[in-house]
């Protein structure tokens, strides 16, 4: 069946960096795209951008561009994402989800930056 | 960008009622619309997609409509299990764009 399993909690302290990863299976890895999505504690969801996994192009929202990056490990079937210079701001779930229509989501990656 | 507004924001609802939630979209995005089901502590799940497309094991009470702008999902004979928060997804246009949530709660 199809998994997108991520991987687990992180505390950082701001200004720190942090990387992410999401796990497909169950399908062909590049032969749909891979998007990330924040959600702020109690809050709603938000679009960040997505990665084309057969050339490797990301595309970012805007809200999303400098700090974040995309990126793959084809080979292993793995979304990554990484966030540079960690803010408080930034302390939210982070999910990966596939395809333009977000059919499938990964558990989510919950990242607390406090100092 | 393209907004959803998604109305109501909570509902208070009880066993058996027929439940209704709209999103309206600030420009045309067609049928580039789902729907999804968020649990507490859980990733969202997709029900609707399409616009009016169930998701396979989905519950057949589950329904997606569309009249113009306006994108709606209805939930027949609500179920205890039905309980969460719901959002709409455009995905027409980049940016992708969520409704804000329409929190179901039982009375």
């Amino acid at each position: 069946q199809i998994q997108l399993v991520q991987s687990g909690p992180e505390l950082k302290k701001p200004g720190e960096s942090v990387k992410i990863s999401c796990k497909a299976s169950g399908y062909t890895f590049t032969d749909y795209a891979m998007h990330w999505v924040k959600q702020a504690p109690g809050k709603g969801l938000k679009w960040m951008g997505w990665i084309n996994t057969y050339t490797g192009k990301p595309t970012y929202a805007d809200d999303f561009k400098g700090r974040f990056v995309f990126s793959l490990e084809a080979s292993a079937s793995t979304a990554n994402l990484q966030i540079s210079n960690l803010k408080n701001e930034d302390t939210a779930t982070y999910f990966c989800a596939r395809s333009r229509e977000l059919d499938y989501w990964g558990q989510g990656v919950m990242v607390t930056v406090s100092s | 960008d393209i907004q959803m507004t998604q109305s109501p924001s909570s509902m208070s609802v009880s066993l058996g009622d027929r439940v209704t939630i709209t999103c309206r979209a600030s420009q045309d995005i067609g049928n580039y619309l789902s729907w999804y089901q968020q649990k507490p502590e859980k990733s969202p799940k997709l029900m609707i997609y399409g616009a009016t497309n169930l998701e396979d094991g989905v519950p057949s009470r589950f329904s997606g409509s569309r009249s113009g702008s306006d994108y709606s999902l209805t939930i027949n004979s609500l179920e205890s299990e039905d309980t969460g928060i719901y959002f709409c997804l455009q995905h027409k246009q980049y940016p992708h764009t969520f409704g804000a949530g329409t929190k179901l709660e039982l009375k």
